[in-house]
């Protein structure tokens, strides 16, 4: 049980539109991370919380933005999507150790 | 800035055979080291982990050792099942860093009847 839970599973969208990507950890850890992983299966990390406090932020497209009212949400809003966005969005809790949620698949048309 | 290779993208195995993938790293801190492991259309899962240098880890069958001599921390199992088929990722995470994983490209297993 990863505690890790994220919605949608699966969103098809059209370039330009904003999409909002949700996840949710229960068992109360600080830190909550945004990780992409494309069609090669290329794991990146692209964003970290510790506490609703932005600890990392990799070299992301602007667009992309990380949304945390409290510890246990870490939400994903893209701006303007477009057709390389197309990936599988994973969140993760913890810290030394990292447990990942189911993801959500994300095809830009 | 940290690194993490695996050296084998595909890895092709007849069950009951014994199999090692390879992973070496960098990095100017004291590293965790992790295996992940991505079965289809799942999210990866925590296979084994280890920031011990020398001791031998060891889960589900699979066991790594952490060797900061040679920047390594290879994963074997000494005899394959069908069931072992599955994306497998290394990733470092600096001891003094430990909000950040860094992985490498991964290596696909794949276990034959």
């Amino acid at each position: 049980e990863t505690a890790v839970f994220q919605t949608p599973n699966y969103h098809v969208t059209q370039v330009g539109n904003e999409v909002s990507f949700n996840c949710k950890q229960t068992l109360g850890h600080d830190t909550m991370y945004w990780y992409k992983q494309d069609s090669k299966k290329l794991l990146k990390i692209m964003f970290s919380y510790n506490n609703k406090q932005l600890i990392v932020n990799e070299t992301v497209p602007r667009r992309f933005s990380p949304q945390s009212s409290d510890k246990a949400h870490l939400n994903l809003r893209i701006k303007s999507v477009e057709p390389e966005d197309s990936a599988v969005y994973l969140c993760a809790r913890n810290w030394d150790t990292q447990y990942f949620g189911p993801g959500t698949r994300l095809l830009v048309l | 800035g940290d690194s993490v290779t695996q050296t084998e993208g595909l890895v092709t195995l007849t069950k009951g055979l014994p199999v090692m993938l390879n992973c070496t790293y960098q990095t100017t801190y004291s590293p965790f080291l992790f295996w992940y492991v991505q079965h289809l259309n799942e999210a990866p899962k925590l296979l084994l982990k280890s920031s011990t240098d020398n001791k031998r880890t060891e889960h589900q069958g699979f066991y790594a050792t952490l060797h900061k001599s040679s920047s390594s921390f290879h994963l074997q199992k000494s005899s394959v099942q069908l069931s072992d088929s599955a994306l497998y990722f290394c990733a470092l995470s600096p001891s003094n860093m430990g909000y950040k994983l860094t992985f490498g490209t991964g290596t696909s297993l794949l276990v034959d009847p």
